[in-house]
């Protein structure tokens, strides 16, 4: 079945530092991209989508500046956490679609930030 | 707007017990309803989807247009359905899949 590869699973930061997470499509090319965050014993809150070779759509309330998505290739999205502040942390999880896939969203395994 | 309701944030049951996880959505649109499962440490699984009208693992979920319900049923509950259980709701086409809030589900031997 289709596979998404996140990277890093973990990461510990600095406060005022940037973090990038990347999200891959193993087997499949991935028309659009979405990122999630979730808040530990929370579901899952959808901060953005994304399509490849077009600027990501956010959620209200959700910042672009803080949380800059880049959707460059049919494989490829990455999320970076700008000036990520303690309440960044969070579990951050991507999913990739294409359209016409039998499962219809396929997720990655998240990535646990914590920013200190 | 999408919206996903799942009423119980925990449910427990005892093993070969009937299941019933509830879920109620509001979509202007003709919906796409999935059931995902997230089992401890692990990411998450696509369980069933409504158009595809399979049972997977025993589960199974109808789609009720006009109570606007996808609830999740098994008749037997196993200790390893013990899991985090989402309803989520797309429009047509690759649109944005939407989360309700998860029931976590604990099967009692």
């Amino acid at each position: 079945g289709a596979v998404v590869s996140q990277h890093p699973s973990w990461v510990i930061c600095k406060s005022g530092t940037s973090v990038k997470i990347e999200c891959r499509s193993l087997d499949f090319q991935a028309t659009t991209m979405f990122w999630y965050r979730q808040f530990p014993k929370q579901s899952l809150m959808l901060m953005a989508t994304s399509n490849e070779g077009s600027k990501a759509t956010y959620e209200q309330g959700v910042e672009k500046d803080k949380f800059l998505i880049n959707h460059a290739s049919l494989t490829l999205s990455t999320l970076t956490v700008t000036s990520a502040h303690p309440e960044d942390s969070s579990f951050y999880i991507c999913s990739a679609t294409d359209r016409g896939m039998a499962d219809g969203y396929t997720f990655g395994s998240g990535t646990r930030l914590t920013v200190v | 707007a999408q919206r996903v309701t799942q009423p119980e944030k925990l449910l427990s049951v005892f093993k070969g017990a009937p299941v019933e996880l509830k879920c109620n959505y509001s979509y202007s649109g003709s919906p796409e309803l999935f059931w995902y499962v997230q089992y401890s440490r692990q990411r998450l699984q696509l369980l069933l989807r409504h158009i595809s009208r399979e049972s997977i693992k025993g589960f199974t979920a109808d789609l009720n247009k006009g109570e606007t319900s996808f609830h999740l049923k098994k008749p037997f509950a196993q200790e390893e359905d013990s899991a985090m259980y989402y309803c989520a709701l797309s429009g047509q086409g690759a649109q944005k899949l939407v989360f309700g809030q998860g029931t976590r589900l604990t099967i009692n031997p």
